[in-house]
């Protein structure tokens, strides 16, 4: 089974500042899917950035992006201009998809608190 | 456009006492799973459906029971609750290789 895990319980930084998260997985799979979730105190999972095994370029979508080392099987999440909305648990997620099973299993999160 | 929608969003049993949390979702996802989120533990895969009328157990399943009589329902049963059954309880569905849709949890406390 794959497992995931997120090597620092919690973090904080100051706003407007960069902060990295921490992603490491263990998996035998050539094939999968990467992902981070965040869950604001509205308990609400809301997914941030998604990243293809297959593909080398890192994902990025405005203030977020990755760095994805697939050798190491390292997966960061990266913070840019850190706002107070940002606060929340952070989850990285493994998923493999075996025909129509999305096997998604999760990090137990860190929880990132921007301090104004 | 609802998603998933989860009920009830709070739920206390007592011991022993059974429940359903219902699960119900409107994109036509075929996939469909149920995670139980605990301190320092992240999300647990209870159980999950690749369509309607097969289910699967996945890490943490007992205790629980599941059906899928049609695409868009995935209730979750709870036959004899314990206070190690205490958690936030996610249901989520998703496309073949798509990322996971998530209803807004339930919290359940069993006292």
């Amino acid at each position: 089974a794959q497992t995931v895990t997120q090597s620092q319980p919690e973090m904080s930084v100051q706003e407007a500042e960069t902060v990295t998260l921490s992603c490491t997985y263990d998996t035998s799979e050539n094939n999968y899917y990467l992902f981070w979730y965040k869950q604001p105190p509205s308990r609400q999972m809301i997914l941030v950035i998604r990243q293809e095994a297959y593909k080398q370029q890192n994902a990025t979508e405005n203030r977020f992006s990755v760095n994805f080392q697939k050798a190491a099987k390292s997966f960061s999440l990266k913070i840019s201009d850190s706002q107070l909305g940002d606060t929340a648990m952070y989850f990285c997620a493994f998923m493999k998809q075996v025909g129509n099973n999305n096997d998604m299993r999760f990090g137990a999160g860190t929880r990132l608190t921007v301090k104004p | 456009n609802a998603g998933v929608t989860q009920t009830p969003k709070f739920q206390v049993l007592k011991t022993g006492q059974s429940m359903t949390l219902q699960c119900a979702q409107d994109m036509n996802h075929e996939y469909m799973s149920w995670y139980r989120q605990d301190p320092g533990m992240g999300l647990r895969l209870i159980h999950y459906s690749v369509g309607a009328g097969i289910t699967d157990q996945g890490e943490v399943p007992n205790g629980y029971n599941v059906s899928r009589s049609t695409t868009e329902d995935f209730p979750l049963r709870l036959l004899s609750a314990a206070p190690s059954q205490t958690s936030v309880y996610f249901c989520a569905s998703s496309w073949r290789g798509s990322p996971l849709h998530f209803g807004n949890g339930t919290r359940l406390t069993v006292t």
